[in-house]
């Protein structure tokens, strides 16, 4: 099984701030079937970036994601008072597909 | 526009068998490569993957999980529906079912969730 691990689990920013969250896998993930979502209390999680670096379909062009291998960053380039949530990581190509435990980004 | 939506009881009693169904719009399980899974989350803990099925029935579990999961499909019905036996305490969770496409797109679109309790 491959364990994600994000850093830091929480992140005290101010709107308007540059901010970027890591993922590292005990094992390279395969072609790059990273996926990252963003969750808001009491939602369900909302995909933001897949295949590592592709914006999923109505995502703002402030949030990107790069990495390979057993490193991958999900960058918000300046936050705004929606982008305040968890966010995860994801593995889709090996069994079992597993999660990171989450990053928080709350208000400073 | 794609749509998922969970059913199923709030509550359910130590070794029982939790049924949920996933009822979905906008979208055809006959279609080549689509896939619907499901995915649960303790209250205040990460998410855990527990099962997909695709288009063509090919079906995968989390191996962690797989003897206690049957996942099955209705395609004229757009639905698909997720049993767990022996449920525990330890099970307590929303339940999501989400919609994937094969290939690099991962879980692109996710029902509201279905929170699940389980105590005597």
């Amino acid at each position: 099984e491959i364990v994600l691990t994000q850093s830091p689990g929480t992140l005290s920013l101010s709107p308007g701030e540059r901010v970027s969250l890591s993922c590292r896998a005990s094992q390279s993930v395969t072609s790059g079937y990273l996926a990252w979502y963003q969750q808001k209390p009491g939602l369900a999680p909302r995909l933001l970036i897949y295949g590592a670096s592709s914006r999923a379909t109505g995502i703002p062009d402030r949030f990107s994601g790069s990495g390979s291998g057993t490193d991958f960053t999900l960058t918000i380039s300046r936050l705004e008072p929606e982008d305040f949530a968890v966010y995860y990581c994801q593995q889709y190509h090996s069994s079992p597909w597993t999660f990171g435990q989450g990053t928080k980004v709350e208000v400073k | 526009q794609i749509t998922l939506k969970e059913s199923g009881p709030t509550l359910v009693k130590p070794t029982q068998t939790l049924t949920l169904a996933c009822t979905f719009s906008g979208f055809s399980l006959s279609t080549s490569g689509v896939g619907v899974g499901w995915i649960r989350q303790p209250p205040g803990k990460t998410l855990e993957w527990l099962a997909i099925i695709y288009w063509d029935d090919d079906k995968r579990y989390n191996p962690s999980l797989q003897s206690r999961l049957t996942i099955t499909k209705d395609t004229s019905q757009n639905q698909v529906v997720l049993t767990m036996t022996n449920m525990d305490p330890v099970d307590t969770a929303t339940y999501f079912c989400a919609h994937r496409t094969v290939g690099k797109t991962a879980l692109d679109y996710w029902g509201q969730g279905t929170l699940v309790t389980v105590s005597s």
